[in-house]
This record gives structure tokens, sequence and C-alpha cells, in this order.
């Protein structure tokens, strides 16, 4: 069965600082990746996705995250972090083919100004 | 706004008493789908339709827990008797086949007396 594992459940940094938040999941076969974003008060927003080809995928607002096949994750990065990007972040997957997504726990992001 | 859409945003409701929630998808999409949130959790896969077809269910979806998309368009989650362990948030997303990306609605948040 397909799994993903966000291991950090709460992060705090300052505005500027950098971010990557963990993603790693458990499926031998070819997968389709996604982060979502909810923030507070909003519903669910994908920010970016992997299908196949370029494993670094680049989202909406500086995000990018990288797929690395071998190591079975998907890191979220950004370089400088803004206020407004405190949220929770959930990283999901599902096998090509199939039909609905799996989602990690989530992380919830802090950003002091 | 043409976003997916889910009615009520949130339910009070007596143990033992029905449900129902509503959701309309995105106009072209013909995947919908439904997923429940507990807190601290991401969403849990609960069925999945293609147009007016209920191809997939979750060991998560028990027999209180009906779903329909009659003509393919908004679709209907009905929970029987409830039990406060059906608390949570029930989110709807949609897809359009064979794109992989699923567009969430803001949920309904489910609270069980």
């Amino acid at each position: 069965a397909q799994s993903v594992s966000q291991h950090n459940h709460h992060v705090i940094l300052s505005e500027a600082a950098s971010l990557e938040l963990g993603c790693n999941y458990s499926y031998g076969g070819t997968v389709n990746l996604f982060w979502y974003v909810q923030y507070p008060g909003q519903h669910l927003q994908l920010l970016l996705k992997y299908f196949s080809g370029d494993p670094l995928v680049k989202g909406i607002k500086g995000f990018e995250a990288e797929f690395i096949k071998s190591k079975f994750s998907f890191n979220l990065r950004k370089p400088s972090v803004q206020w407004s990007d405190t949220a929770e972040y959930f990283c999901a997957v599902n096998a090509a083919g199939a039909n609905n997504l799996f989602f990690g726990t989530g992380t919830r992001l802090t950003v002091i100004p | 706004d043409t976003g997916v859409s889910q009615d009520p945003r949130h339910k009070i409701t007596k143990r033992g008493q029905n449900v129902t929630f509503r959701c309309d998808p995105i106009s072209e999409h013909n995947r919908l789908y439904w997923y429940r949130q507990t807190l601290g959790q991401g969403p849990e896969f609960l069925t999945y339709f293609q147009n007016e077809a209920q191809l997939e269910k979750s060991r998560l979806l028990s027999d209180r827990f009906s779903a329909e998309r009659p003509k393919g368009s908004f679709s209907t989650l009905e929970i029987q008797r409830t039990e406060q362990g059906d608390s949570a948030m029930y989110l709807c997303a949609s897809s359009l086949t064979p794109n992989y990306e699923q567009y969430f609605g803001p949920g309904t948040r489910l609270t069980v007396t």
C-alpha cells in the first residue's frame, strides 16, 4: 500500500529564511507527486506537481520541489519565505494510473515577520 | 467562481441523525472524489466517480455512507445514523481525465454531538 511521510510536523521560520520540507513515500512503481497548500481559512490549493520529466519542478509563489527516485523523496523548497507563506503544506502521491491521492499528515509552517 | 463548491460549509447534528452533503465540481471535470480529513491528518480517500459511475470505494466508507452522482455533475454524500467518530471535514475534489490534478472544494465540516 502507498503511504506518505512528512516528518516535520511544525516548522517555525523567520522571514527570508530558506525552507525545506521533507516528503517521503513508499511505493515501488511509477508515481505522480504533488504538494498542496492550505492557507488559514482557505481550501487546499495545488502548489506544484510532478508527473514525469525534469525532476526539479517549479510551482507557484517561488516554490520548487525535487523528485529523487532513489530516495523516494519529493522535498519542497523555497529560498526565502515570507510571512504570507504561513500555512499547512501537504505532500500527496498517487500511483500512475490510480485514481486516489494518498496524503501525508501535513507540515504546519509558521513564518515570523 | 468556477471552482469546486460544497454545501453546507458547516453541519452540526446529533448522533443518530442522517446528514447529506453536496458537491458541485468544476463544470467540465468528469472525475469527482470525496475525502475525509480529521484534525492533524491529511485527507483520506473515500470514493470517486467517473461521470455517474462510482468506480472505487475505500474501506473507510462504511455501510452507513453512500455517495451518488446521478447525472454526472453534482454529487451527494449521505451519512446515515451518524456517530461521533464521523466528525471531520469532508472534502470534495474534481479532475479532468486523464489529468491527475485534483482541485479541492472548501469542505463541509461535520460535528456530531
